[in-house]
């Protein structure tokens, strides 16, 4: 039990353009969800945590208008990272905290 | 703050050595999780410890959690190539749930 899903393990995109990631949590309902980002060899930095319902808070140093999530049911979280940089380029990772302590598989997004 | 302080964040050992990572806070944390990451993957859970002086064993790997619940310690025993990768160590942060990650031990066991 508790599998979460998270789409698309990797992306490639142009500067410039908004790329959406996916968080589903398959067989458990998720009020909440943690997106962390990391660098090559280095450790999890948790941006930002989605709420159901309600907006989502931001840990200080994340650009808000940058990192767009939306929470918009039990199953289902979506970070957007708008207007790519290549400095955007690294891993995002979810995770729905105490829940389960199960993450997603991670998407590795490169920005050109 | 609370902050982890993982250590060592690099280590190259010989097949069938012994090594010890640690993971020390100046705060109490309720749980202490011990993750394994490969690379372009999620990091998977290794185990949880709750209890303060609390041991537990995964096979060769032994993990103990410090009796004042502010350390921990994951212990490989005869360790194998197969055992290469990034160990994170995590806490949860007061009542949000949301972890805490310590920096990470990169551990690299050559045959």
């Amino acid at each position: 039990g508790a599998v979460v899903s998270q789409h698309p393990s990797w992306v490639i995109c142009k500067s410039g353009t908004s790329v959406k990631i996916e968080c589903r949590s398959l067989d458990f309902q998720a009020t909440t969800m943690f997106w962390y980002r990391q660098f090559p060899k280095q450790s999890l930095m948790l941006m930002a945590t989605s709420n159901e319902g309600s907006k989502a808070t931001y840990e200080q140093g994340v650009e808000k208008d940058k990192f767009l999530i939306n929470h918009a049911s039990l199953t289902l979280s979506t970070l957007t990272v708008t207007s790519a940089h290549p400095e955007d380029s690294s891993f995002y990772i979810c995770n729905p905290g105490t829940v389960s302590y199960t993450f997603g598989s991670g998407t590795r997004l490169t920005v050109v | 703050t609370q902050l982890l302080e993982q250590s060592p964040q690099f280590l190259s050992i010989q097949e069938g050595e012994n090594l010890t990572v640690y993971c020390n806070s100046s705060s109490v944390f309720s749980s202490l999780q011990w993750y394994r990451q490969e690379p372009g993957e999620g990091p998977v859970l290794l185990v949880t410890v709750v209890t303060g002086g609390e041991v537990k064993k995964l096979k060769r790997l032994t993990f103990q959690f410090g009796d004042a619940r502010k350390d921990s310690s994951l212990h490989i025993t005869a360790a194998q190539p197969g055992d290469t990768g990034l160990y994170l160590c995590a806490g949860v942060g007061g009542n949000t749930g949301k972890l805490i990650f310590g920096q990470g031990t990169t551990l690299q066991v050559k045959p």
